[in-house]
C-alpha cells in the first residue's frame, strides 16, 4: 500500500495563476481531508469529504475548491492563486475501525505564490 | 470555540532524560484526542488516539495519557531519533463533521546525544 500520495511535491505559481493539487489513497477510506500548515500555526482544515460524492467547508475554505472524483481521489483547486496561499498542503484520509479512528496524512505539497 | 494549546513550544533534552509534553484542550463533546509526530519536510505520522479520561496508550518510549482537560505525551529515556515536532489534535462529536481535527501548534523536541 502506498497510503496517501500527493502531487506535485513542490510548485511555484505567480499571483493569479490556477492549479490543482492531487491526492489519492489506496486504503479504501471513506473520508478525506485537505489541510494547510503555516509557520507558527497549527494545521487548519480547508475542505473535507465524508464520503464519495459529498464535500464540506472547513475552517479556511476561501479561495479553494475541491472535487471528490471517486473514493480514492480528492483534489484541491486554486482558481486564482494569491501570496496568502503560500503554504504546505496536506491531504489525509481516515479509517474508522472497531470504534478506533486514525487519520493518515500524505507527504505534502509545498506551494509558493509569488 | 474549540481550542488546542500545546506546551512547551520547544524542548531540548539530553539523551536518556525523560520528560512530558502537554496538550490542553477546550472542546464541546470530545470525540478523540490524537497525537502525531512530524519530521521536517514530512507529513504528520499517527501515534495515538485517546477517547476517554483515564485512558493510556504506549508505543516504544512514548506513553500518552488523557484527562478531562489535557493530555500528556511522556517520553521515557529519549534517543536522538525521537527528535521531531509532536502535534496534538482533537475531534468533536458533532455528527456530520466526523473526523474534522483541530490541531495545536506543536512542540518541537530536540534530543541531543
Amino acid at each position: 500500500n502506498a497510503g496517501v500520495t500527493q502531487t506535485p511535491k513542490f510548485q511555484v505559481l505567480k499571483t493569479g495563476q490556477s492549479m490543482t493539487l492531487q491526492c489519492a489513497q489506496d486504503m479504501n477510506h471513506n473520508s478525506m481531508y485537505w489541510y494547510r500548515q503555516d509557520p507558527g500555526m497549527g494545521l487548519r482544515l480547508i475542505y473535507y469529504s465524508a464520503s464519495e460524492g459529498t464535500t464540506d467547508k472547513g475552517e479556511v475554505p476561501n479561495g479553494y475548491n475541491v472535487s471528490r472524483l471517486n473514493k480514492r481521489e480528492f483534489s484541491l483547486r486554486l482558481e486564482s492563486a494569491a501570496p496568502s496561499q503560500t503554504s504546505v498542503y496536506f491531504c489525509a484520509s481516515m479509517l474508522i475501525e472497531g470504534g478506533e479512528e486514525t487519520q493518515y496524512f500524505g507527504p505534502g505539497t509545498r506551494l509558493l505564490v509569488l | 470555540e474549540d481550542q488546542v494549546t500545546q506546551s512547551p513550544e520547544a524542548l531540548r533534552l539530553q539523551e536518556g532524560e525523560s520528560s512530558s509534553l502537554n496538550c490542553s484542550y477546550t472542546v464541546s463533546g470530545l470525540r478523540g484526542l490524537f497525537w502525531y509526530r512530524q519530521d521536517p519536510g514530512k507529513g504528520p505520522e499517527f501515534l495515538f488516539t485517546l477517547y476517554s479520561a483515564g485512558e493510556e496508550k504506549e508505543k516504544e518510549r512514548l506513553k500518552a495519557t488523557l484527562t478531562k482537560k489535557e493530555s500528556f505525551l511522556h517520553i521515557t529515556a529519549p534517543k536522538p531519533e525521537d527528535s521531531a515536532t509532536y502535534l496534538c489534535a482533537v475531534s468533536a462529536d458533532r455528527g456530520s463533521t466526523l473526523g474534522r481535527l483541530y490541531f495545536g501548534r506543536g512542540t518541537q523536541l530536540t534530543v541531543w546525544p
